[in-house]
């Protein structure tokens, strides 16, 4: 039932590097696309979301880039830090309410 | 500072209890969600409510049912609990609009289930 695959499962980088996470979907109908960032003991909280009409959308490190013919998006984080180590979920916005569908979710490691 | 708050951070009950989840908000939030967050399988839609005394079904609400009586709270209630509903569960609000794929999450309540 799952409409939104996210991969890896898990990822590591060394501080500075470049952060790739990756999401799929299949249903046509979502209308945003979110990211969450979640810290260990913490719920998840909005980072960063792109609408589908556009290819690409930066705020400060993080940029999503958006494929709408191929139903992929993903999340590139720049100058990887320490203090990015989390669990990133990827999300999609249902068009005719406000339900989200998240992926399975990255748990990212920077080593320092 | 828009602020979720779930009754309980850690849960032990055990089999066949009557367990109750209960979550506020203070931002006047329409919509509001309970999820379940489990390794590997991302967060999961139990149950969602679009106003008061209103509430639909997600994508696993077997086991669960949800009780809506004033805008800022949302309960989650486990008629008889079962080992598979050890979990991590996790409330959301957020307003309905251009707005609504912001969803404010509280801290979570582990629940274990022996």
């Amino acid at each position: 039932q799952q409409q939104v695959k996210q991969s890896p499962q898990s990822l590591i980088v060394q501080k500075g590097g470049i952060s790739i996470i990756n999401c799929a979907y299949e249903n046509t109908a979502f209308d945003y696309f979110p990211w969450y960032q979640q810290f260990p003991g913490k719920g998840p909280a909005l980072l960063i979301a792109i609408r589908p009409d556009v290819s690409e959308k930066k705020e400060g490190r993080f940029t999503i880039s958006f494929n709408k013919s191929a139903k992929q998006f993903s999340l590139h984080i720049m100058d990887s830090q320490p203090g990015d180590s989390a669990t990133y979920f990827c999300a999609a916005l249902e068009t005719s309410g406000s339900r989200l569908t998240f992926g399975e979710g990255t748990q990212l490691t920077v080593n320092p | 500072d828009v602020k979720v708050t779930q009754s309980s951070r850690y849960l032990v009950k055990r089999t066949g209890e009557k367990v109750f989840l209960e979550c506020v908000q203070d931002m006047d939030h329409e919509n509001m969600f309970w999820y379940r967050q489990d390794p590997g399988l991302g967060l999961r839609l139990i149950y969602f409510s679009y106003d008061v005394k209103m509430k639909e079904k997600g994508d696993i609400p077997e086991g669960y049912s949800v009780s809506r009586e004033k805008k800022e709270r949302f309960s989650l209630i486990l008629e008889s609990a079962s080992t598979n509903q050890t979990s991590m569960y996790l409330c959301a609000s957020s307003l309905p609009g251009a707005t609504r794929y912001e969803q404010y999450f509280g801290p979570g309540t582990r629940l274990t289930v022996t």
